[in-house]
C-alpha cells in the first residue's frame, strides 16, 4: 500500500529556503505515468497546488510562486523534494506530497507537515 | 483568490442531504474534469470523488459527483457526524496553467 511521509524543518527564517523530502514507500518514484506533487494549505485557507513532476523527472510549477520552486527527486531513495527559497510569511502552510495521473486527481496524500515561517 | 467558487458553509441535520457547488470557467471546469476532497480537521485531504462522477474504491455511494458546463456539484446523502469536514473541489485551469481548487466548503452536521 502506498505511503507518502513528509519531513523537513517546522521552523524557517523569513528570506531561507524552506526544504522538505517526501519518502515514499509501497511504490515506485519512477511509476510509469503518474505525477508526484507538492501541494500546501496555508492556516484558514484553502488547498494550493505548489508543482509536480512527472515519473521521467520533466516538472512543472505553479507560476503564481514563480522561480522561487524547485521539485527533483532522489531515484536511489524513493524520495521526493521540494526547495522553495526567499521564503516569507505567506509561505506558512501545512505542505503536503501526493500522487496523481495525468487528470487532475490527486489520489494519494501524504499527512501533512506544517511549516511555519518565523524569526 | 481562488479561480473557483464555492460556498463557505452548509449544514444538515443527521439523514438529511446537502449539495455543494463549484463554479468555474471554460478555462477550468469547461475543459476539464473536476474532482472532490474531503478534508478533516488535521488530516490529509481524501480524494472522493474524480473525473466529474466517479467514486475512488473505498467511498461510500452516499457521495456522488456530477458536472453542468462550467459548474459541478458534489451530493452528500443520508449525512452523518464523521461527514463534518471541509470539502473542495479541483481541476486544471488551461489559462493559468495550474491544477487549481475551490476555496472549501464546511460542511456541519445538526
Amino acid at each position: 500500500q502506498l505511503q507518502l511521509q513528509e519531513s523537513g524543518p517546522g521552523l524557517v527564517k523569513p528570506s531561507e529556503t524552506l526544504s522538505l523530502t517526501c519518502s515514499i514507500s509501497g511504490d515506485s518514484i519512477i511509476s510509469p505515468n503518474y505525477y508526484w506533487a507538492w501541494l500546501r494549505q496555508p492556516p484558514g485557507e484553502g488547498l494550493e497546488w505548489i508543482g509536480s513532476m512527472y515519473y521521467n523527472e520533466d516538472t512543472y510549477y505553479n507560476s503564481l510562486l514563480g522561480s522561487r520552486v524547485t521539485i527533483s527527486a532522489d531515484m536511489s531513495k524513493n524520495q521526493l523534494s521540494l526547495k522553495l527559497n526567499s521564503v516569507t510569511a505567506a509561505d506558512t502552510a501545512v505542505y503536503y506530497c501526493a500522487k496523481h495521473p495525468q487528470a487532475p486527481n490527486f489520489e494519494s496524500w501524504g499527512q501533512g507537515t506544517q511549516v511555519v515561517v518565523s524569526s | 483568490q481562488s479561480v473557483l467558487t464555492q460556498p463557505p458553509s452548509m449544514s444538515a441535520a443527521p439523514g438529511q442531504k446537502v449539495t455543494i457547488s463549484c463554479s468555474g470557467s471554460n478555462f477550468n471546469i469547461g475543459s476539464n474534469t473536476v474532482s472532490w476532497y474531503q478534508k478533516l480537521p488535521g488530516r490529509a485531504p481524501k480524494l472522493i470523488i474524480y473525473e466529474n462522477d466517479k467514486r475512488p474504491s473505498g467511498i461510500s455511494d452516499r457521495f456522488s459527483g456530477s458536472k453542468s458546463g462550467t459548474s459541478a456539484t458534489l451530493g452528500i446523502t443520508g449525512l452523518q457526524t464523521g461527514d463534518e469536514a471541509d470539502y473542495f473541489c479541483g481541476t486544471w485551469d488551461y489559462s493559468l496553467r495550474a491544477h487549481v481548487f475551490g476555496p472549501g466548503a464546511k460542511v456541519t452536521v445538526l
